[in-house]
This record gives structure tokens, sequence and C-alpha cells, in this order.
């Protein structure tokens, strides 16, 4: 079975631009998650949608946002670039059962870098 | 909130060498735990998990039991490999309220990185 991707590996863009970074989610699974990685604040969560809704938002600013179809393939974008916005990007899936066999299983990241 | 500590590191071993990684939890109730090992320029991997008081979670030979009553779920590998040298990162599952409708998110300590020499 196919693991969650992510497109692209690798982004750079200046500030002041907007970004748009994809996830494929592990078939059948039906929530994905986005977490920001940096050397200062480590793993941090960003939202998770499921069934075409955000459920949940971590404290980012407006300027990140995401959505979700009803493949259940998701879009982050961030607006409005800052060079504190450079960052691994992670994408996580997992099924939504409720139950605590659910696990997120991850991507392997868009590295982003704004310059 | 919820909240991970975990031994920064970096942490270096020789190969066959005895690990720990301390790790320990504040939380609400008796959350999932989890490690994730995360090789150089790739996403992260689940090594192993357990979800609830007294599992003990194993995998490639890494070991981690949930003790509730020190709140901890300390990594241990009785004999490591240069092939395990990668950043090593404890999580608990946090849960939100129901009218989030069963929305979970990850809660990771910083991360322990770990180099193991031949």
């Amino acid at each position: 079975k196919a693991g969650v991707t992510q497109t692209p590996r690798y982004l750079i863009k200046t500030r002041g631009q907007q970004v748009t970074l994809s996830c494929s989610p592990i078939s059948g699974h039906r929530s994905v998650s986005w977490y920001q990685q940096t050397p200062g604040q480590g793993l941090q969560f960003l939202f998770e949608y499921f069934s075409e809704t955000q459920r949940n938002k971590g404290n980012f600013p407006g300027r990140f946002s995401g959505r979700q179809f009803s493949n259940s393939r998701s879009e982050m974008n961030v607006s409005t670039l800052e060079l504190g916005d450079s960052a691994l990007y992670l994408c996580a899936s997992r099924r939504w059962s409720g139950g605590s066999t659910d696990t997120q299983y991850f991507g392997p990241g868009t590295r982003l870098t704004v310059l | 909130g919820d909240s991970v500590t975990q031994m920064e590191g970096p942490v270096t071993l020789s190969e066959e060498a005895f690990l720990t990684i301390n790790c320990t939890y504040t939380a609400t109730g008796y959350p999932s735990l989890f490690w994730y090992v995360q090789y150089p320029g790739e996403g992260l991997q689940l090594l192993l998990k357990a979800t609830k008081a007294d599992d003990k979670g194993s995998n490639k030979g890494f070991e981690a039991t949930y003790r509730k009553e020190t709140t901890s779920f300390h990594l241990e590998k009785g004999s490591v490999q240069v092939s395990d040298s990668a950043v090593y990162f404890c999580a608990l599952r946090s849960m939100s309220p129901l009218t989030q409708g069963g929305s979970e998110k990850l809660v990771f300590g910083k991360g322990t990185k770990l180099t193991v020499n031949p």
C-alpha cells in the first residue's frame, strides 16, 4: 500500500509570495493533518481535516490555511510569506476510526525556503 | 495544555551500546503515547506506540513502557547499530473536545539526535 505522498518536495519562494503544498493520504485514510517543523519550535500542529472540513487548528496566523477534497487529498496554503515560514511541512493521515488504534502516518515532507 | 519533555541530546554512542532516551508527559487523562524516528532528509516514521498504562510498545529491538505513575515513556534499545542514527521524537495523542468531532493532534517533544559510531 502506498504511503502518504507530498508534492513538491522542495520549494524556494521570496517574501510576500504565496505557496500551495499538496498531500495525498494513504488509501482508506480520511483524515489529513499538517505539521510545521523548524529547528527553533520543533514540530507544531497546524490543522486537521476530515470530510472536507477543518476539525481543529493550531496556533498559527490566518495566513496559514488549508482545504480537503472529496477524495481526501489535502492542500495547505501560506500567503504573504515571511522568512520565519521557512520550515519542513509534514502531512499525516489516519483512518479517523476514533479508536485508540488510530495512528497518524507521515509523508516525507515539503521543504519550504523563503528568501 | 498537554506537553512532552524529552532529553534533547545529542546522544553519541558506540555500536552495541545500550540506549535510553527519557520522555515524560503532562496530559489530561491517559493519552496514547508514541515514538517516531526521523532519518536525515525524511519525514517521520512510527517506531512504536502504547495505548494504555503498563503497555509495552516494541519494534526493531526498541522498547518503551507506558508508566502512568511516573508519566513516562522512556525509549530503550539493548544494542544500537550505526543504522539507528537518527532523530527520535516522543509524542502523545491529544484529543479535542467532543464539539470538534473527534479531532486529535500529536504533541511532540523537541527530539533527540542519536549518533552511533562504528
